[in-house]
């Protein structure tokens, strides 16, 4: 079935660490994106990628990289300079043209908790 | 730059009421917008959309919402409501690449 692959669902870190998100789709969309959630505040839009080999900052990039090197995969790293990264992590993908234009596709989620 | 932005961060009604969820846009031009359901600890799903074929669009669960452009509105509703309804519920929109949501509202019904 095609869809959207978030790995791994839960993942503790050490202060000083970098941790990597993998987020994996078969749903051929040109688009991908990652975005933060913190109980009470949405969803907020991490980093966004249209196409292969570019993508761009969202609204809290701070601390946070990304690469899309194949159509289908957009890892996101959590790295040491992200100062608070305890949060639930959410991959998205869309098609940018066609019937479904627009629509968000999502990831089951990562929970990622600093110790 | 288009926003989106619910009314309420906590909605609370009885099993078999009406549940109504405010959503308000702004834009110059005619988005796409969008409501999904999330559940604890899982990703959003699809509820429905509105993508100007009609203002009145039917989703999945029995929910519907009603695009009123004198509004700037696309409030989300359900005749009933059921406890599986319970969960967090967010109104997006689209009128560039980025998507726009909302802070989000959860869906409390008692029994």
């Amino acid at each position: 079935d095609g869809g959207i692959t978030q790995s791994p669902k839960y993942l503790f870190r050490k202060e000083g660490q970098n941790v990597t998100l993998s987020c994996e789709q078969n749903l051929n969309h040109d688009a991908m994106y990652w975005y933060r959630q913190d109980p009470g505040q949405g969803l907020r839009l991490i980093y966004y990628s249209q196409i292969v080999n570019d993508f761009q900052k969202g609204d809290i990039a701070e601390g946070y990289s990304v690469s899309r090197e194949k159509k289908e995969s957009f890892p996101l790293t959590v790295t040491s300079a992200q100062k608070n990264p305890t949060a639930f992590y959410l991959c998205a993908s869309s098609g940018t043209s066609g019937p479904n234009t627009g629509e968000l596709f999502f990831g089951e989620g990562s929970r990622l908790t600093v110790l | 730059a288009q926003s989106v932005t619910q009314l309420g961060s906590h909605v609370s009604v009885s099993e078999g009421a009406l549940v109504l969820l405010r959503c308000n846009y702004s834009s110059s031009v005619p988005p796409y917008l969008f409501w999904y359901v999330q559940y604890p600890n899982q990703g959003l799903q699809l509820l429905l959309k509105y993508t100007s074929a009609a203002t009145l669009v039917k989703g999945i669960n029995g929910f519907e919402a009603e695009f009123k452009k004198s509004e700037t509105s696309f409030h989300l509703t359900k005749p009933s409501a059921h406890m599986s309804d319970a969960a967090e519920y967010f109104c997006a929109g689209r009128g560039s690449y980025i998507p726009t949501f909302g802070r989000g509202t959860s869906l409390i019904v008692h029994p």
